[in-house]
């Protein structure tokens, strides 16, 4: 069963900082990581993901960096937003047809 | 599109009741699975299908039955409701293939007393 240990499990950042959350991950023979975005009260929705022929993806203010030699990718929020709050979860391939989820970070964005 | 519906968002049962939660989808994804999300537990998969007539058991399938007679649907069924069974429940579906996200559902809390 791969393991994803991510953290931090909570952070603070002040609006305009930038939020960081890191994972690391064992083995996976499959190359996929995404980000999801969970909001109280709603199911987790995709972010953003990343394949790590490339070592880094970026959408608007959220990008993802990878480094594949050390089996870690992390989550930058640039120019935090209180509407950012939220509960961040990586996920990596967890064997067939399978996806480990990390144990997610609750970000909070303070003004 | 609806995306991935569940239903009922909220339930309390009673040890050793046994109840259903729904899930459908319509976006035609051959992916299904159910997660359970626990405070400092993150998600947990309980089981998941890759298509019509083929599920299997994922992380913690102890208490739960899945079926998956359509495409659409894939319900999941408490045999006897424990209090350990106390979570939020999702629903998640994607196309198959690990270049996917999923799309979840908005969940159903479930109480066991």
């Amino acid at each position: 069963q791969q393991q994803v240990k991510q953290s931090p499990q909570s952070l603070i950042v002040q609006k305009g900082g930038i939020s960081i959350i890191n994972c690391a991950y064992e083995n996976t023979a499959f190359d996929y990581f995404p980000w999801y975005q969970q909001f109280p009260g709603k199911g987790p929705a995709l972010l953003i993901a990343i394949r790590p022929d490339v070592s880094e993806k970026k959408e608007g203010r959220f990008t993802i960096s990878f480094n594949k030699s050390a089996k870690q990718f992390s989550l930058h929020i640039m120019d935090s937003q209180p509407g950012d709050s939220a509960t961040y979860f990586c996920a990596a391939p967890g064997g067939y047809q399978k996806v480990t989820f990390g144990i997610g970070t609750k970000l909070q964005v303070i003004p | 599109n609806a995306g991935v519906t569940q239903t009922p968002k909220f339930q309390v049962l009673k040890t050793g009741q046994s109840m259903t939660l729904q899930c459908a989808q319509d976006m035609n994804h051959e992916y299904m699975s159910w997660y359970r999300q626990d405070p400092g537990m993150g998600l947990r998969l309980i089981h998941y299908s890759v298509g019509a007539g083929i599920t299997d058991q994922g992380e913690v399938p102890n208490g739960y039955n899945v079926s998956r007679s359509t495409t659409e649907d894939f319900p999941l069924r408490l045999l006897s409701a424990a209090p350990s069974q106390t979570s939020v429940y999702f629903c998640a579906s994607r196309r198959t293939g690990y270049n996917y996200g999923y799309t979840f559902g908005s969940g159903t809390r479930l109480t066991v007393v």
